[in-house]
């Protein structure tokens, strides 16, 4: 089992629509939970950082967190074609060997007219 | 606030040559990363720096060596290159391991 995993995509979304982003971790021990955006070509780009349990809001972005279950996603609602991009998820556990400072491979989504 | 700034953007080396990609922060962050970037692998951690002086492995750090020269600064050397480190080359840094890291440009790296 990876240690951290995402879906790789491409996830086709219909401008306007929720897009869902989903990511599972192996790590128990996380405690911070980040998404990044990349675009192709250029670097990532924090989006979301989520600590807790539960939803996080912010604007059209939405992150859910579930520790129990090792589940962390990402819900972009009113979809743009300018979300179109890969989403890397990054778990963080403080305690852990900088050899785990890791990052999930990422999502494509691509937006579509 | 210029972030974080890598030098070069490009660069093509022979394998065997050696090169230092630089990177440098204004945001006064305690942590910096070197990481690398290869199609359909993700980011991979080559080495970390918690502060002003120490340094520890990341996930693929052979072939590589780093200096935090101060709080700043975070270079990332090879010695010999070889055709497989062929990659994308990103430094970040964050206030501390588990905090955001923000990103520099990139250093597209070519070894032929």
């Amino acid at each position: 089992q990876k240690e951290v995993e995402q879906n790789s995509g491409p996830l086709s979304v219909p401008e306007g629509a929720i897009a869902s982003l989903n990511c599972t971790y192996s790590d128990r021990g996380s405690q911070s939970f980040f998404w990044y955006r990349q675009y192709s070509g250029k670097s990532p780009e924090l989006i979301m950082s989520i600590y807790s349990n539960g939803d996080k809001e912010d604007g059209r972005f939405t992150a859910q967190l579930n520790k129990a279950s090792q589940y962390v996603s990402l819900l972009i609602r009113d979809s743009q074609p300018s979300d179109s991009a890969t989403y890397l998820c990054a778990p963080r556990n403080l305690y852990s060997s900088a050899s785990k400072i890791i990052f999930g491979s990422g999502t494509r989504l691509s937006i579509r007219p | 606030n210029a972030g974080v700034t890598q030098t070069p953007k490009f660069q093509v080396l022979k394998t065997g040559q050696s090169m230092t990609l630089q990177c440098a922060q204004d945001m006064n962050h305690n942590s910096m990363y070197w990481y690398r970037q290869d199609p359909g692998m993700g980011l991979r951690l080559i080495y970390y720096s918690a502060s002003e002086g120490t340094t520890d492995k990341g996930e693929v750090p052979n072939g590589y060596n780093v200096s935090r020269l101060n709080k700043r600064e975070f270079s990332l050397r090879l010695e010999s290159a070889a055709p497989s480190q062929t990659s994308v080359y990103f430094c970040a840094s964050s206030e501390g391991r588990d905090y955001e890291q923000y990103f520099g440009p990139g250093t597209r790296l070519t070894v032929t």
